[in-house]
Protein backbone atom coordinates (compact mmCIF):
# COMPACT_ATOMS: atom_id res chain seq x y z
CA UNK A 1 0.00 0.00 0.00
CA UNK A 2 1.06 3.55 -0.78
CA UNK A 3 0.72 6.59 1.56
CA UNK A 4 0.98 10.19 1.00
CA UNK A 5 2.11 12.27 3.08
CA UNK A 6 1.45 16.65 3.25
CA UNK A 7 2.63 17.96 6.18
CA UNK A 8 1.38 21.56 5.60
CA UNK A 9 -2.70 22.33 6.52
CA UNK A 10 -2.03 25.79 4.96
CA UNK A 11 0.10 28.45 3.98
CA UNK A 12 0.59 32.39 3.07
CA UNK A 13 2.89 33.48 0.30
CA UNK A 14 3.06 37.11 -1.02
CA UNK A 15 2.56 38.27 -4.40
CA UNK A 16 5.52 37.25 -6.89
CA UNK A 17 7.46 35.37 -4.02
CA UNK A 18 8.34 31.38 -4.28
CA UNK A 19 6.35 29.10 -2.20
CA UNK A 20 7.31 25.30 -1.65
CA UNK A 21 4.41 22.55 -0.60
CA UNK A 22 5.79 19.36 0.84
CA UNK A 23 5.09 16.22 0.05
CA UNK A 24 6.04 12.61 1.08
CA UNK A 25 5.46 9.37 -0.02
CA UNK A 26 5.74 5.76 1.02
CA UNK A 27 5.52 3.01 -1.81
CA UNK A 28 7.27 -0.39 -2.20
CA UNK A 29 6.65 -0.18 -6.11
CA UNK A 30 9.49 0.54 -8.14
CA UNK A 31 7.70 2.33 -10.95
CA UNK A 32 5.16 5.10 -10.07
CA UNK A 33 4.35 8.32 -10.80
CA UNK A 34 3.71 11.42 -8.78
CA UNK A 35 1.51 13.90 -9.18
CA UNK A 36 0.27 17.47 -8.45
CA UNK A 37 -3.14 18.75 -8.74
CA UNK A 38 -4.76 22.20 -7.94
CA UNK A 39 -8.40 22.52 -6.64
CA UNK A 40 -9.53 25.59 -6.42
CA UNK A 41 -12.74 26.99 -4.46
CA UNK A 42 -14.77 26.02 -7.28
CA UNK A 43 -13.80 22.19 -6.76
CA UNK A 44 -12.60 21.72 -10.26
CA UNK A 45 -9.04 18.92 -9.80
CA UNK A 46 -6.37 20.57 -12.14
CA UNK A 47 -3.45 18.84 -13.50
CA UNK A 48 -0.46 21.02 -12.78
CA UNK A 49 2.59 18.31 -12.93
CA UNK A 50 4.20 14.96 -13.32
CA UNK A 51 7.35 13.11 -12.41
CA UNK A 52 8.10 9.61 -13.20
CA UNK A 53 10.07 7.04 -10.80
CA UNK A 54 12.60 6.91 -13.54
CA UNK A 55 12.99 10.37 -14.78
CA UNK A 56 16.59 11.59 -14.37
CA UNK A 57 15.61 15.30 -14.74
CA UNK A 58 12.99 16.88 -12.01
CA UNK A 59 10.27 18.08 -13.96
CA UNK A 60 8.99 21.74 -14.69
CA UNK A 61 6.17 22.91 -15.91
CA UNK A 62 6.17 26.64 -16.32
CA UNK A 63 6.19 28.45 -12.73
CA UNK A 64 5.74 25.22 -11.53
CA UNK A 65 8.43 22.79 -10.97
CA UNK A 66 9.00 19.37 -8.86
CA UNK A 67 12.02 18.68 -6.23
CA UNK A 68 12.17 15.08 -6.43
CA UNK A 69 14.56 13.54 -4.04
CA UNK A 70 13.75 9.50 -5.12
CA UNK A 71 15.94 8.34 -2.20
CA UNK A 72 14.44 10.20 0.57
CA UNK A 73 10.67 9.93 -1.29
CA UNK A 74 9.79 13.42 -1.69
CA UNK A 75 8.28 15.55 -4.14
CA UNK A 76 8.14 19.25 -3.68
CA UNK A 77 6.08 21.22 -5.94
CA UNK A 78 7.63 25.07 -6.31
CA UNK A 79 5.71 27.81 -7.21
CA UNK A 80 7.52 30.69 -8.57
CA UNK A 81 6.19 34.02 -8.93
CA UNK A 82 2.93 33.56 -7.46
CA UNK A 83 -0.36 35.19 -8.72
CA UNK A 84 -3.20 35.15 -7.03
CA UNK A 85 -4.77 33.03 -8.78
CA UNK A 86 -2.51 30.45 -7.39
CA UNK A 87 -4.35 30.51 -4.31
CA UNK A 88 -6.00 27.16 -3.76
CA UNK A 89 -5.74 23.79 -2.39
CA UNK A 90 -2.88 21.79 -3.88
CA UNK A 91 -2.39 18.34 -3.49
CA UNK A 92 -0.06 15.57 -4.16
CA UNK A 93 -0.78 12.39 -5.64
CA UNK A 94 0.79 9.06 -6.34
CA UNK A 95 -0.06 5.94 -8.90
CA UNK A 96 1.91 2.63 -8.45
CA UNK A 97 2.05 -0.12 -11.03
CA UNK A 98 -1.88 -1.29 -9.74
CA UNK A 99 -2.84 2.46 -11.17
CA UNK A 100 -4.34 2.55 -7.34
CA UNK A 101 -4.35 6.30 -7.71
CA UNK A 102 -4.02 7.98 -4.00
CA UNK A 103 -4.03 11.60 -2.58
CA UNK A 104 -2.58 13.33 0.00
CA UNK A 105 -4.73 15.62 2.43
CA UNK A 106 -3.61 19.28 0.54
CA UNK A 107 -1.91 22.43 1.77
CA UNK A 108 -4.22 25.52 0.99
CA UNK A 109 -1.98 28.29 0.02
CA UNK A 110 -3.54 31.83 0.60
CA UNK A 111 -1.45 34.46 -1.97
CA UNK A 112 -1.03 38.04 -0.69
CA UNK A 113 -1.39 41.38 -2.41
CA UNK B 1 -15.13 17.84 -26.85
CA UNK B 2 -13.87 14.67 -24.34
CA UNK B 3 -14.26 14.78 -21.13
CA UNK B 4 -15.53 13.77 -17.78
CA UNK B 5 -19.35 14.27 -17.53
CA UNK B 6 -20.67 13.91 -13.58
CA UNK B 7 -24.07 14.22 -12.79
CA UNK B 8 -26.29 15.93 -10.81
CA UNK B 9 -24.27 18.24 -9.88
CA UNK B 10 -26.04 18.87 -6.37
CA UNK B 11 -28.19 15.75 -4.78
CA UNK B 12 -30.20 15.29 -1.66
CA UNK B 13 -31.12 12.13 -0.44
CA UNK B 14 -33.25 11.28 2.57
CA UNK B 15 -31.92 8.78 5.65
CA UNK B 16 -32.22 5.37 4.89
CA UNK B 17 -32.89 5.72 0.71
CA UNK B 18 -30.15 4.72 -1.95
CA UNK B 19 -28.61 7.26 -4.37
CA UNK B 20 -26.45 6.55 -7.83
CA UNK B 21 -24.41 9.07 -8.89
CA UNK B 22 -23.37 8.93 -13.13
CA UNK B 23 -19.81 9.07 -13.95
CA UNK B 24 -19.58 8.87 -17.88
CA UNK B 25 -16.38 9.16 -20.39
CA UNK B 26 -15.52 9.60 -23.11
CA UNK B 27 -11.84 10.28 -23.07
CA UNK B 28 -11.43 6.07 -24.50
CA UNK B 29 -9.80 5.73 -20.65
CA UNK B 30 -9.34 2.20 -19.22
CA UNK B 31 -8.91 3.28 -15.55
CA UNK B 32 -11.84 5.21 -13.26
CA UNK B 33 -12.12 6.19 -10.10
CA UNK B 34 -14.38 7.57 -7.50
CA UNK B 35 -12.85 9.81 -4.45
CA UNK B 36 -14.65 11.00 -1.62
CA UNK B 37 -13.87 14.22 -0.10
CA UNK B 38 -15.12 16.29 3.46
CA UNK B 39 -15.14 20.00 3.69
CA UNK B 40 -11.44 21.25 3.76
CA UNK B 41 -9.73 17.62 3.59
CA UNK B 42 -8.02 15.87 0.85
CA UNK B 43 -9.36 12.89 -1.64
CA UNK B 44 -10.65 9.45 -0.20
CA UNK B 45 -10.68 6.62 -2.79
CA UNK B 46 -13.83 5.02 -2.89
CA UNK B 47 -13.52 2.38 -5.65
CA UNK B 48 -11.58 2.29 -8.88
CA UNK B 49 -11.89 -0.10 -12.11
CA UNK B 50 -8.92 -0.81 -14.78
CA UNK B 51 -11.31 -2.69 -17.00
CA UNK B 52 -15.01 -3.41 -18.02
CA UNK B 53 -16.96 -5.98 -15.46
CA UNK B 54 -13.85 -5.51 -13.25
CA UNK B 55 -13.26 -2.91 -10.04
CA UNK B 56 -11.27 -2.84 -6.12
CA UNK B 57 -12.02 -1.58 -3.45
CA UNK B 58 -10.48 1.42 -2.63
CA UNK B 59 -9.39 2.75 1.40
CA UNK B 60 -13.01 3.82 2.51
CA UNK B 61 -15.30 1.44 0.17
CA UNK B 62 -17.77 0.36 2.73
CA UNK B 63 -21.37 1.38 1.88
CA UNK B 64 -20.96 1.77 -1.62
CA UNK B 65 -21.19 -0.12 -4.38
CA UNK B 66 -20.28 0.40 -8.35
CA UNK B 67 -20.25 -1.25 -11.40
CA UNK B 68 -18.34 -1.22 -14.78
CA UNK B 69 -20.31 -2.56 -17.15
CA UNK B 70 -19.27 -0.52 -19.94
CA UNK B 71 -15.94 1.25 -20.39
CA UNK B 72 -17.37 4.56 -20.85
CA UNK B 73 -19.44 4.52 -17.33
CA UNK B 74 -18.59 3.94 -13.65
CA UNK B 75 -21.63 4.90 -11.65
CA UNK B 76 -22.06 4.77 -7.58
CA UNK B 77 -24.61 3.94 -5.35
CA UNK B 78 -24.18 5.33 -2.38
CA UNK B 79 -26.21 2.90 0.40
CA UNK B 80 -28.41 3.19 3.23
CA UNK B 81 -25.03 1.56 4.60
CA UNK B 82 -23.25 4.71 4.35
CA UNK B 83 -23.78 6.20 7.71
CA UNK B 84 -22.21 9.85 6.84
CA UNK B 85 -22.83 10.16 3.25
CA UNK B 86 -22.48 14.37 2.89
CA UNK B 87 -19.86 15.42 0.92
CA UNK B 88 -18.08 15.81 -2.68
CA UNK B 89 -17.83 13.12 -4.56
CA UNK B 90 -15.30 13.13 -7.39
CA UNK B 91 -14.90 10.98 -10.51
CA UNK B 92 -11.98 10.70 -12.38
CA UNK B 93 -10.55 8.75 -14.95
CA UNK B 94 -6.56 8.25 -16.72
CA UNK B 95 -5.24 5.73 -19.46
CA UNK B 96 -3.15 3.00 -18.32
CA UNK B 97 0.31 3.73 -19.10
CA UNK B 98 3.46 3.66 -16.78
CA UNK B 99 4.90 7.04 -17.85
CA UNK B 100 2.37 9.26 -17.40
CA UNK B 101 -1.40 8.29 -15.98
CA UNK B 102 -2.43 11.91 -15.15
CA UNK B 103 -6.23 11.28 -14.48
CA UNK B 104 -9.24 13.86 -15.20
CA UNK B 105 -11.70 14.84 -13.13
CA UNK B 106 -15.38 15.86 -13.21
CA UNK B 107 -16.86 18.35 -11.91
CA UNK B 108 -18.09 16.70 -8.83
CA UNK B 109 -21.45 15.82 -7.15
CA UNK B 110 -22.56 17.25 -3.86
CA UNK B 111 -24.47 15.30 -2.05
CA UNK B 112 -26.66 16.76 1.43
CA UNK B 113 -28.38 14.03 3.51
CA UNK B 114 -31.73 15.93 4.47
Amino acid sequence: AQKITQTQPGMFVQEKEAVTLDCTYDTSDPSYGLFWYKQPSSGEMIFLIYQGSYDQQNATEGRYSLNFQKARKSANLVISASQLGDSAMYFCAISPHDYKLSFGAGTTVTVRA
Amino acid sequence: DGGITQSPKYLFRKEGQNVTLSCEQNLNHDAMYWYRQDPGQGLRLIYYSQIVNDFQKGDIAEGYSVSREKKESFPLTVTSAQKNPTAFYLCASSILDTSNTEAFFGQGTRLTVV
